[in-house]
């Protein structure tokens, strides 16, 4: 079985510029995370979708990060436009289900980094 | 308000036992606790998880004190491979879906 996947595994931009990440969660996973360590810091939580809808995005730093997964499958986070501390690692994760019994499956994380 | 505390870093002798220990003393009475590891540059792996009663799996075991405040990872035979950064994690927010991670603690196996 495929693990959570995320593409791509590093990006190196310019601020001002714009950057997709993609995560494509374990198969028959309707939960899916996103969380990033940013240079020094811990990692922290940014959103939560449960299939297409966001449960809980009360971790989203501000309005230049736009989450979106149509279709409830893969999803995608977008910066626009990046500033340099955005710089970091994201991750995703997905869980079968939600509550407080389910494991959380982490993807390897995308590298972002904003000159 | 750290939701957990752990030590910054331990070391352990190669084929000892590493004993982990964390601090969750405002978990709530049906949160349970959950151990990760992150490896180098990889994202988080899970270990092992627990509620009251001590667990066991082929990774690890999780002691967990009666009180719940507290909880202790123990690998039995330590190898290099368990070089790593150990997270323990309770859960927060208002839907009890996201993973408070904290600062864990960065265990390094001598050989």
């Amino acid at each position: 079985e495929a693990g959570v996947t995320q593409f791509p595994s590093h990006s190196v931009i310019e601020k001002g510029q714009t950057v997709t990440l993609r995560c494509d969660p374990i198969s028959g996973h309707d939960n899916l995370y996103w969380y990033r360590r940013v240079m020094g810091k811990e990692i922290k939580f940014l959103l939560h979708f449960v299939k297409e809808s966001k449960q809980d995005e009360s971790g989203m730093p501000n309005n230049r990060f736009l989450a979106e997964r149509t279709g409830g499958t893969y999803s995608t986070l977008k910066v626009q436009p990046a500033e340099l501390e955005d710089s970091g690692v994201y991750f995703c994760a997905s869980s079968q289900a939600s509550g407080r019994l389910s494991e959380q499956f982490f993807g390897p994380g995308t590298r972002l980094t904003v000159l | 308000d750290a939701k957990t505390t752990q030590p910054t870093s331990m070391d352990c002798a190669e084929g000892r036992a590493a004993n982990l220990p964390c601090n969750h003393s405002t978990i709530s009475g049906n949160e349970y606790v959950y151990w990760y590891r992150q490896i180098h540059s990889q994202g988080p792996q899970y270990i092992i998880h627990g509620l009251k009663n001590n667990e066991t799996n082929e990774m690890a075991s999780l002691i967990i004190t009666e009180d719940r405040k507290s909880s202790t990872l123990i690998l039995p035979h330590a190898t290099l491979r368990d070089t790593a950064v150990y997270y323990c994690i309770v859960r927060v927010g208002e839907t009890g879906n996201q993973f408070y991670f904290g600062t864990g603690t960065s265990l390094t196996v001598i050989p």
